[in-house]
């Protein structure tokens, strides 16, 4: 059982908007800021949002992130076929002293 | 270009020990602090453990407190992960990650970036 929640999967056609959303607690994303990481099929996980919502170089902008209160969310604008992925959320806990991670949405371009 | 390449993963039998290395390359690699991640098959990332650039402080999750070490040779630009008393459940692939810093401040976070390629664990009698 993951200490942040996540759909299990989410499924949109190309061109569409996605969001994912991400649920914790106060003393994680209540607390401090949420990173989202991509993870293709048989790779290491990638990177994608940082401090919330700020994209590292080479992110596209139709990777967006917002987050209130206790919970988070990733937009994905514009889907396209690759990025069909496992998206995970995380956050660091205060009570635990180490970063907690949502369980993942498998992200399926129809 | 920052890399990170870990080795170690292999065959162990319940009760075992086992050593994860991860190799450093491409940054100033006794500034930043390093975590370990597993993901076992098929299921989501946990992460296992952390250590301070200076290795300081260091912290563990409860599923592996008091039996992983995590430790770092900051001469050598790579990050190690003891692992003790190792059960059926450790069996994972185990990712090394790097961390951050700003503005001279290089703390503990949920960002980490890259990851290595990672090494599989499996505990099997």
């Amino acid at each position: 059982q993951s200490v942040l929640t996540q759909p299990p999967s989410a499924s949109g056609t190309p061109g569409q908007r996605v969001t994912i959303s991400c649920s914790g607690g106060r003393s994680n994303i209540g607390s401090n800021t949420v990173t989202w990481y991509q993870q293709l099929p048989g790779t290491a996980p990638k990177f994608l949002i940082y401090s919330n919502s700020q994209r590292p170089s080479g992110v596209p902008d139709r990777f967006s992130g917002s987050k209130s209160g206790t919970s988070a969310s990733l937009a994905i604008s514009g889907l396209q076929s690759e990025d069909e992925a496992d998206y995970y959320c995380a956050a660091w806990d205060d009570s635990l002293n180490g970063p907690v991670f949502g369980g993942g949405t498998k992200l399926t371009v129809l | 270009e920052v890399q990170l390449l870990e080795s170690g993963g292999g065959l162990v039998q319940p009760g075992g020990s086992l050593r994860l290395s991860c190799a450093a390359s491409g940054f100033t690699y006794s500034s930043y602090a390093m975590s370990w991640v597993r993901q076992a098959p098929g299921k989501g990332l946990e992460w296992v453990s952390g250590i301070s650039g200076t290795a300081g402080r260091t912290y563990y999750a409860d599923s592996v407190k008091g039996r992983f070490t995590i430790s770092r040779d900051n001469s050598k630009n790579t990050l190690y992960l003891q692992m003790n008393s190792l059960r059926a459940e450790d069996t994972a692939v185990y990712f090394c990650a790097k961390g951050y810093c700003s503005g001279g401040s290089c703390p503990f976070s949920s960002r980490l970036d890259p990851w290595g390629q990672g090494t599989l664990v499996i505990v099997s009698s």
